[in-house]
């Protein structure tokens, strides 16, 4: 079975302090693996997907196969990134599927 | 396109009523999903389609939920009877291809069982 962890149900960090949301995957497979963010008042949006290897808002992350995580990382945090992360994994032989963790609020207090 | 559309955006209603939840997926997307997001469990897995043909229903809580397809556009999700603990967030979401796509979320119907 597909399982994505996500330990923290709250973060809360000062502006331009750094972030670490962690995500952990169980999955036999190779997963292809996303972070998803829901801003205040608005529909829940792609952030980032592990194949593309990109950074979306100063946000990056890093697929760890040994550790079988994909924590999504910010050097300098700001307001505006307050908001709820979910990560999310996709098992390559159930086609499009998309299981998500129970998701992470981050606050970044000023 | 307008996106994913879900109706109504919020409903409350009596615990033991039927419920019915829509949802208009993003024309030519071939998958579509429904997920239930609450605060303990966050974002679940309810169902999803694959060309209108249910794959995977595990998620489904019980046999009062239900959900189907009946063409490209339009799905239901339908919970009789409703019970408060079903009061909750739901998600449709649509996606085009095979795998590693990227999935387009409605707004959410907000289902509250008084």
């Amino acid at each position: 079975a597909q399982r994505v962890t996500q330990p923290e149900k709250l973060l809360s960090v000062f502006k331009g302090a750094p972030v670490e949301l962690k995500c952990n995957y169980s999955y036999s497979g190779s997963p292809e693996l996303f972070w998803y963010v829901q801003y205040s008042r608005q529909r829940l949006q792609l952030l980032l997907r592990h194949i593309s290897r990109e950074s979306i808002k100063g946000f990056t992350a890093d697929l760890n196969k040994g550790e079988t995580s994909f924590h999504l990382k910010k050097p300098f945090a700001q307001e505006e990134d307050s908001a709820m992360y979910y990560c999310a994994l996709s098992p390559l032989e159930y086609g499009n599927k998309l299981v998500f963790g129970a998701g992470t609020i981050l606050r970044v207090k000023s | 396109d307008a996106g994913v559309i879900q109706s109504p955006r919020h409903e409350v209603t009596e615990m033991g009523q039927e419920v019915t939840l829509r949802c208009k997926p993003i024309s030519g997307h071939d998958y579509l999903f429904w997920y239930r997001q609450t605060m303990m469990r966050g974002l679940e897995l309810l169902i999803y389609f694959n060309n209108n043909v249910p794959i995977d229903d595990s998620g489904m809580p019980e046999d009062r939920f239900s959900a189907k397809m009946p063409n490209a556009s339009f799905s239901t999700l339908k919970i009789q009877p409703s019970e408060p603990r079903d009061s909750a967030v739901y998600f449709c979401a649509s996606s085009l291809g095979s795998w590693n796509t990227e999935a387009f979320f409605g707004q959410g119907t907000r289902l509250t069982v008084v």
